[in-house]
This record gives structure tokens, C-alpha cells and sequence, in this order.
């Protein structure tokens, strides 16, 4: 079993809808946890990193994370075209070590 | 901002030969870098952490004869694919970071290495 699973996709939307995007771990000693974007042959840029579990909002985007679960999400809301790309979830422990999930496509349709 | 670059962004060369990629922090001084593999459709993989002046830790299954990686001042780490073959033909991203603590890793834009 990996230790950060992730749906490859692709997932389809119309532009405008909600996008909820998912990782589950294993690792209960992750303590940090992320979300990159990835266009296509570009390399990852961070959008969202968190601590604790809950919330975290930032314009269009809302990372949640429920470590009782093992459990993290990415919201988009009113999506664009824009937003196509690979959406890369990671974790760390302490350090600066990161463990990726294998990443999600996202395909926004105008 | 924190900005990585790569050099060269994308190379083809024969089986035998060998290639050298670059990367640099352009506006911060990187303690460690990362370098990574990425295959299509798939999520990257840490080949190896470097950390200024001293040599790189590989994760397990990279062969360090096969891929030097230097990193020989504060801006600069360099990884170089020795006897290059076809099945090294990948995706390869570099990071960097201000430290080994919990610092954020900046991602440089990749390089896509062909090889013939």
C-alpha cells in the first residue's frame, strides 16, 4: 500500500462547477500537508499548505484535512479552464521531506 | 519570491553519453536541494537530497554512479546522468530549500531529458 493514495483521474467538470479533489495517508505521523499545482511539462507550484486539521481558505481554494481520517481535500470553487492541471497532494512529518500522492487531473471545460 | 530554475529545459542525447542538468536558486541561498523524477502521468520521485558542500543522500533503488549529483555552492546543485539509455528518458525536477528544518522547497520548472 502507498503511503499517500490519490485518484489519478481525469476528472471532468464544466467550467464554474465545485472541484473536490482527495488524498487519503497512512502515515499518522504526517503533520504538514500540502497541495501543488502542475501544468503540463512545468514543475509543481505550491497552493495551499497546512498544519492542523480543519479549514484553510485561500480565494477559490479551500484545503481541509481531517487527521482523524487520514483524510485531505482541495475545493475549487467557480472553476476555470484556467484551473487544468495536475493537482499533486503532499504530506511531511518534521523536515522537509515531502511524500507526494500520484496527483490528479483536472480537465475544466469552458 | 523564491524562484528555481533549470537548465537546460529540455535535452536529447545518445545512449552512451552523458548530460548534465543544472539548477539554481536565483534569489535565496538553497542549504538543500532535492532532485526528483517525474514519468508521465505519474507523481514525482525523490532521487536524492543534497545538501551544500556535502554529498547527496540517494533514496533507495538510484544508483549514485549513474547519477552525480553536486552541490557545490549555496545557489547551484547539479545532476548529471552518466551512460545515458533510453529508459532514463524521464522528467527531471529539481527543488530548493532555505534549510533542513521545516522549510518550504521551492520547485524549479523541469528539464525533459530524451535519450536515443
Amino acid at each position: 500500500q502507498k503511503e499517500v493514495e490519490q485518484d489519478p483521474g481525469p476528472l471532468s467538470v464544466p467550467e464554474g462547477a465545485i472541484v473536490s479533489l482527495n488524498c487519503t495517508y497512512s502515515n499518522s505521523a504526517f503533520q504538514y500537508f500540502m497541495w501543488y499545482r502542475q501544468y503540463s511539462r512545468k514543475g509543481p507550484e505550491l497552493l495551499m499548505y497546512t498544519y492542523s486539521s480543519g479549514n484553510k481558505e485561500d480565494g477559490r481554494f479551500t484545503a481541509q484535512v481531517d487527521k482523524s481520517s487520514k483524510y485531505i481535500s482541495l475545493f475549487i470553487r467557480d472553476s476555470q479552464p484556467s484551473d487544468s492541471a495536475t493537482y499533486l497532494c503532499a504530506m511531511k512529518n518534521a523536515g522537509n521531506m515531502l511524500t507526494f500522492g500520484g496527483g490528479t487531473r483536472l480537465m475544466v471545460k469552458p | 519570491g523564491a524562484v528555481v530554475s533549470q537548465h537546460p529545459s529540455r535535452v536529447i542525447c545518445k545512449s552512451g553519453t552523458s548530460v548534465k542538468i543544472e539548477c539554481r536558486s536565483l534569489d535565496f541561498q538553497a542549504t538543500t536541494m532535492f532532485w526528483y523524477r517525474q514519468f508521465p502521468k505519474k507523481s514525482l520521485m525523490l532521487m536524492a537530497t543534497s545538501n551544500e558542500g556535502s554529498k547527496a543522500t540517494y533514496e533507495q533503488g538510484v544508483e549514485k554512479d549513474k547519477f552525480l549529483i553536486n552541490h557545490a555552492s549555496l545557489t547551484l546543485s547539479t545532476l548529471t546522468v552518466t551512460s545515458a539509455h533510453p529508459e532514463d528518458s524521464s522528467f527531471y525536477i529539481c527543488s530548493a530549500s532555505r534549510g533542513t528544518g521545516d522549510y518550504e522547497q521551492y520547485f524549479g520548472p523541469g528539464t525533459r531529458l530524451t535519450v536515443t
